[in-house]
């Protein structure tokens, strides 16, 4: 299985900030890498697929960057409707596995 | 647009099976993967397997030998059974549809069913 290891757990950031989150694959997955957004109680929200591409409807505020094994989400301005906790998901080979989550939290 | 309502017992006893459905509006199911992705209370996400209409089922080795997914395109749903539960199999279920192909991804999701495992 590719294991995927996401950074940092958790974080505290303020609205305007730019947050970045990573996402570390355990061999390479090419560009075979989505990002998803869950709130509380809610089902997760694809934002990014591919590694860069941004899913129809998402702000643009979101990006996503990387190839191989290093991958990184960036929110340019973070925005009240943003904290939640971020999973990376590589669709590489089966079976499809999830990172462990980023919680971004409100400083 | 596309939804995804999962239904179900949500209290299964240990050993005994445990047995989700699935139902789509707004496209039909005969087309894409449909999968089911679990979530254990404050941790992450587990993918448990998808099947497509053609009957390519696809598992996590880790749960294979206790899982099945079917599709009923008579009644555009699909199920999820998975044997001889214990307690590490409480969790949120989620159901979605996953694309393959030119794009890689899962793009509809339930908005899940909490099932817990216990007598």
């Amino acid at each position: 299985d590719i294991q995927m290891t996401q950074s940092p757990s958790s974080l505290s950031a303020s609205v305007g900030d730019r947050v970045t989150i990573t996402c570390r694959a355990s061999q390479s997955i090419s560009s075979y890498l989505n990002w998803y957004q869950q709130k509380l109680g809610k089902a997760p929200k694809l934002l990014i697929y591919a590694a860069s591409s941004l899913q129809s409807g998402v702000p643009s505020r979101f990006s996503g960057s990387g190839s191989g094994t290093d991958f990184t989400l960036t929110i340019s301005s973070l925005q009240p409707e943003d904290f939640a906790t971020y999973f990376c998901q590589q669709s590489s080979s089966t079976p499809l596995t999830f990172g462990g989550g980023t919680k971004v939290e409100i400083k | 647009q596309v939804q995804l309502q999962e239904s179900g017992p949500g209290l299964v006893k240990p050993s005994e099976t445990l047995s989700l459905t699935c139902t789509v509006s707004g496209g039909s199911i005969s087309s894409y993967y449909w999968s089911w992705i679990r979530q254990p209370p404050g941790k992450g996400l587990e993918w448990i397997g998808y099947n497509y209409y053609s009957g390519s089922a696809n598992y996590n080795p880790s749960l294979e030998s206790r899982v099945t997914i079917s599709l009923d395109t008579s009644k555009n749903q699909f199920s999820l059974k998975l044997s001889s539960v214990t307690a590490a199999d409480t969790a949120v279920y989620y159901c979605a549809r996953y694309q393959s192909g030119y794009v890689e991804l899962i793009d509809y999701w339930g908005q899940g069913t909490l099932v817990t495992v216990s007598s």
